[in-house]
């Protein structure tokens, strides 16, 4: 069965550091993939998109690959500040449509001063 | 600059109690979504609309019904509230449908709604 698989367990990281998290998939075949931030009591904000014939996405101090070979995408944030604290969604397009985009569980990314 | 505008902010029910989840926006989109989000679980769909008078289901929608009557609003209606639709219930939108078009969703900020 399609599967997206977002580590559960929260991220703790200094400020200052990169942080990194991880968006997995199997089963699917996407061919985008975007990036959300989801504050506590709030919705997501979408933050990038990526295709699938693009490797890696910048803005700003936020960068995002996706390795199709390995079903993976990356998010990090570098220079992270305590303000990046949120929980960050992964949400795959894989036939078109938002009716047929899946989002995974999300990652709490807590950053520490 | 309003966007997705959901109401009620949090709700509690008594089961069988039947209620509607009012959502609006102001950018002119045609494509509206609602979506539960429950602990550990990914967003799920519920429905969603393409244009006004258009509706269909998505992944969950047992117990729910919606309607689109204009382009700016599309409430949600649970019938018979069950302790299952416990969850916090987020309302969407764009302007176009997937992400091929480099398009994005737009949240409103969130039901939470408990059924007791």
């Amino acid at each position: 069965s399609q599967k997206i698989e977002q580590n559960s367990e929260a991220l703790n990281i200094q400020e200052g550091k990169t942080a990194t998290l991880t968006c997995n998939y199997t089963n699917y075949s996407p061919a985008y993939l975007q990036w959300y931030r989801q504050d506590p009591g709030r919705g997501p904000v979408f933050l990038l998109l990526i295709r699938e014939n693009e490797k890696e996405k910048r803005k700003e101090r936020l960068k995002v690959t996706f390795d199709t070979t390995l079903k993976q995408s990356l998010f990090h944030i570098t220079a992270s500040q305590p303000a990046d604290s949120a929980t960050y969604l992964c949400a795959l397009d894989h036939s078109g449509g938002y009716q047929k985009v899946t989002f995974g569980t999300g990652t709490k990314l807590q950053v520490i001063p | 600059n309003a966007g997705v505008t959901q109401t009620p902010k949090f709700r509690i029910l008594k089961i069988g109690q039947s209620m509607t989840l009012q959502c609006t926006q102001d950018m002119n989109h045609n494509y509206m979504y609602w979506y539960r989000q429950d602990p550990g679980m990914g967003l799920k769909l519920i429905y969603y609309s393409v244009g006004a008078g258009i509706t269909d289901k998505g992944e969950v929608p047992n117990g729910y019904n919606v309607s689109r009557s204009t382009t700016e609003d599309f409430p949600l209606r649970l019938e018979l509230a069950a302790p299952s639709q416990t969850s916090v219930y987020f309302c969407a939108s764009s302007s176009r449908p997937g992400f091929a078009t480099n398009e994005k969703l737009f949240f409103g900020s969130g039901t939470q709604l408990s059924v007791l």
